[in-house]
């Protein structure tokens, strides 16, 4: 079974742009979990999608959403980047009737 | 909402020592306590985990205990390993139907295992 796959895995943009990032999670798991991650601040929930529906959203600026489509694949967008999104962006999948979440690789995103 | 406090933020200690990372929680609605271990430049892995309806949990030189009165759950590594060292979280999750909705996590421990 292939594991949670982030794209792009590097990414550089300028303040005030927007990004997507996009997360597969693990073939039949529909829930996605998003994290950001800063040596600061830990890692830190954004959101989590369940069938294509948010059940829970964590305290960012509505600057960050995400959307997650009928396939489980889940995108989440950052609109007028600030310096202080730079960080590590995880996306995590798990199964119903399963607690653990398995991680993919992250997006490591830097605004300059 | 829940708030996870970790100590200590870096631990080192000399192979074959234990290593012990402590960690409490303010949302007595909690009902399941995962540890990640993170590599640099890896993913968060699942080491171990456990639910409010057990007070321990063993697996191998990895050991997990949680006392729910006082709200705070604790990592026991033995014998440690230099592969050992690596950051390593805790977190807390209210769970429902099984699945997680949300984790919080600890700020995590930098654990140094010196050969």
């Amino acid at each position: 079974k292939a594991g949670v796959t982030q794209t792009p895995r590097y990414l550089i943009k300028t303040r005030g742009q927007q990004v997507t990032l996009s997360c597969s999670p693990i073939s039949g798991h529909r829930s996605v979990s998003w994290y950001q991650q800063t040596p600061g601040q830990g890692l830190q929930f954004l959101f989590e999608y369940f069938s294509e529906t948010q059940r829970n959203k964590g305290n960012f600026p509505g600057r960050f959403s995400g959307r997650q489509f009928s396939n489980s694949r889940s995108e989440m967008n950052v609109s007028t980047l600030e310096l202080g999104d730079s960080a590590l962006y995880l996306c995590a999948s798990s199964d119903r009737g399963n607690t653990e979440a398995f991680f993919g690789q992250g997006t490591r995103l830097t605004v300059v | 909402g829940e708030n996870v406090e970790q100590h200590p933020s870096t631990l080192s200690v000399q192979e074959g020592d234990s290593a012990v990372i402590k960690c409490t929680y303010s949302d007595s609605a909690s009902n399941y306590f995962p540890w990640y271990k993170q590599e640099l430049g890896k993913r968060p892995q699942l080491i171990i985990d456990i639910r409010s309806n057990v007070g321990e949990k063993k697996d191998q030189r990895i050991a997990v205990t949680l006392n729910k009165t006082a709200k705070h759950f604790s990592l026991h590594i033995t014998e440690t390993q230099p592969e050992d060292s690596a950051v390593y979280f805790c977190a807390a999750s209210i769970t429902s139907g099984g699945s997680n909705y949300k984790l919080t996590f600890g700020k995590g421990t930098l654990l140094t295992v010196n050969p």
